[in-house]
C-alpha cells in the first residue's frame, strides 16, 4: 500500500521555470493538502482540496496554483519560480470532518537558483 | 496566533530518561489531536492520536490530554537515541489553516 506518492523527490529550477508537482493517494480519502517546510520553520499550508472539484487557499499560496484531478491526484505548479519559493513541498490526504489525522508523502525538495 | 503551540525547545535528555513534550491548542472544540514524528530529512509520520480526556499509552509513548486545559502532552519513556526527531502536535485540519506546531526537537543522548 503505497499511500501518498509524490514526484519528483527532488528539482533544481532556474528563476523563472515552471513546474508541476506531482501528488496522488490510494487511501481513498477525499482531502488532500500542499505543505511548505523551510528550514528550521513548521509545515505552513499553501492550498487545500476538501473534496474532488474544490481547491481553497491556506496561509501561503502566492505564486502556486493547484489542480484537483480527480480524486486520487492533486498537482501544485510553480508558473515562474522564485529563489524564496525553494522549500520541501509536502503532500498530505486525510478525510475532511472526521477527525481523521493527515498522511504525508515524502516530500519533493526543490531549489531555485 | 497559531491554532497549536509548542515548546520550542530544543530538548535534550540522556538514554533512558522520560522525555516530556508539550503542547496547547487554541480551538475549544478540538476533538482529536494527534503527535507526529519527523526525522531529519523524512516527512513526518504519525505516532499517536488522541480523542478524550486522560491518557492513552502505545508502547513506550504516552499521550496525555486535558481539554478543559487545552492542553495535550506527548511522554516517552525509556527515551533511546532513536527517538531523536522533531515532534509535531497537530490538530484536524480545518478553514484553510495549517494545523501544526513548530514542533520540539528532542536529542536523545547515549
Amino acid at each position: 500500500n503505497a499511500g501518498v506518492t509524490q514526484t519528483p523527490k527532488f528539482q533544481v529550477l532556474k528563476t523563472g521555470q515552471s513546474m508541476t508537482l506531482q501528488c496522488a493517494q490510494d487511501m481513498n480519502h477525499n482531502s488532500m493538502y500542499w505543505y511548505r517546510q523551510d528550514p528550521g520553520m513548521g509545515l505552513r499550508l499553501i492550498y487545500y482540496s476538501a473534496s474532488e472539484g474544490t481547491t481553497d487557499k491556506g496561509e501561503v499560496p502566492n505564486g502556486y496554483n493547484v489542480s484537483r484531478l480527480n480524486k486520487r491526484e492533486f498537482s501544485l505548479r510553480l508558473e515562474s519560480a522564485a529563489p524564496s519559493q525553494t522549500s520541501v513541498y509536502f503532500c498530505a490526504s486525510s478525510e475532511w470532518g472526521t477527525n481523521q489525522p493527515q498522511h504525508f508523502g515524502d516530500g519533493t525538495r526543490l531549489s531555485i537558483l | 496566533q497559531k491554532e497549536v503551540e509548542q515548546n520550542s525547545g530544543p530538548l535534550s535528555v540522556p538514554e533512558g530518561a522520560i522525555a516530556s513534550l508539550n503542547c496547547t491548542y487554541s480551538d475549544r472544540g478540538s476533538q482529536s489531536f494527534f503527535w507526529y514524528r519527523q526525522y531529519s530529512g523524512k516527512s513526518p509520520e504519525l505516532i499517536m492520536s488522541i480523542y478524550s480526556n486522560g491518557d492513552k499509552e502505545d508502547g513506550r509513548f504516552t499521550a496525555q490530554l486535558n481539554k478543559a486545559s487545552q492542553y495535550v502532552s506527548l511522554l516517552i519513556r525509556d527515551s533511546q537515541p532513536s527517538d531523536s526527531a522533531t515532534y509535531l502536535c497537530a490538530v484536524p485540519p480545518y478553514a484553510g489553516k495549517s494545523t501544526f506546531g513548530d514542533g520540539t526537537t528532542l536529542t536523545v543522548k547515549p
